[in-house]
């Protein structure tokens, strides 16, 4: 078992719709969780970050953490075409330290296409 | 601010040959760099974690030898393929994260392909 799942899609919403984005995990001792966009052929560009349990919304963007499930949720409002990309979640535990910055492990990126 | 380059974009080299790719971190102090391979449709597998002045820490699996990583200053860490194989084509992309902190902030990635 993986320890980080996420759908692989591909996921085709029209614009306007609300997009749901989710992951799982079964390791309790991740306490930083990430969602990074990356489009074709591009690096990881980093869209939310938080810590521990909770939301956290940034513009069109709201990140949901639920440990005592071990899910996380990415909700995007009123997608846009510009928003077909690769959503990948991403996390870390404390404690898991390089010398200056933790190890992260990425769920396998769920493909999004908004169409007109 | 929080920007990474990496340099070049694209490479095409032939079987046996090295290829360096170099990854910066030009508005900020990067005090740990890593370095991951990214496969068609997969996502991102570490390779490797460097410190700015010490030796990289390679994932289970990485070799080292194969791989080489420096880490000279707190700007600037080298990958260098060592006699590149086709199977070593892949999209390698670079992270910068400075001062403990845990955001990664990733370059624009290095598509390498071997003939």
């Amino acid at each position: 078992q993986k320890e980080v799942e996420q759908d692989p899609g591909p996921l085709s919403v029209p614009e306007g719709a609300i997009v749901s984005l989710n992951c799982t995990y079964s390791n309790s001792a991740f306490q930083y969780f990430m969602w990074y966009r990356q489009y074709s052929r591009k690096g990881p560009e980093l869209l939310m970050y938080t810590y521990s349990s909770g939301n956290k919304e940034d513009g069109r963007f709201t990140a949901q953490v639920d440990k005592s499930s071990k899910y996380i949720s990415l909700f995007i409002r009123d997608s846009q075409p510009s928003d077909s990309a690769t959503y990948l979640c991403a996390m870390s535990a404390s404690g898991e330290l390089t010398g200056g910055g933790n190890k992260l492990t990425f769920g396998t990126g769920t493909q999004l296409k908004v169409e007109l | 601010g929080a920007v990474v380059s990496q340099h070049p974009s694209w490479v095409i080299c032939k079987s046996g040959t090295s290829v360096k790719i170099e990854c910066r971190s030009l508005d900020f102090q990067a005090t740990t760099m890593f370095w991951y391979r990214q496969f068609p449709k997969q996502s991102l597998m570490l390779m490797a974690t460097s410190n700015e002045g010490s030796k990289a820490t390679y994932e289970q699996g990485v070799e080292k030898d194969k791989f080489l990583i420096n880490h000279a200053s707190l700007t600037l860490s080298t990958l260098t393929v060592t006699s590149a194989h086709p199977e070593d084509s892949s999209f390698y992309i670079c992270s910068a994260t400075s001062g403990g902190g845990e955001t990664q902030y990733f370059g624009p990635g290095t598509r390498l392909l071997v003939l």
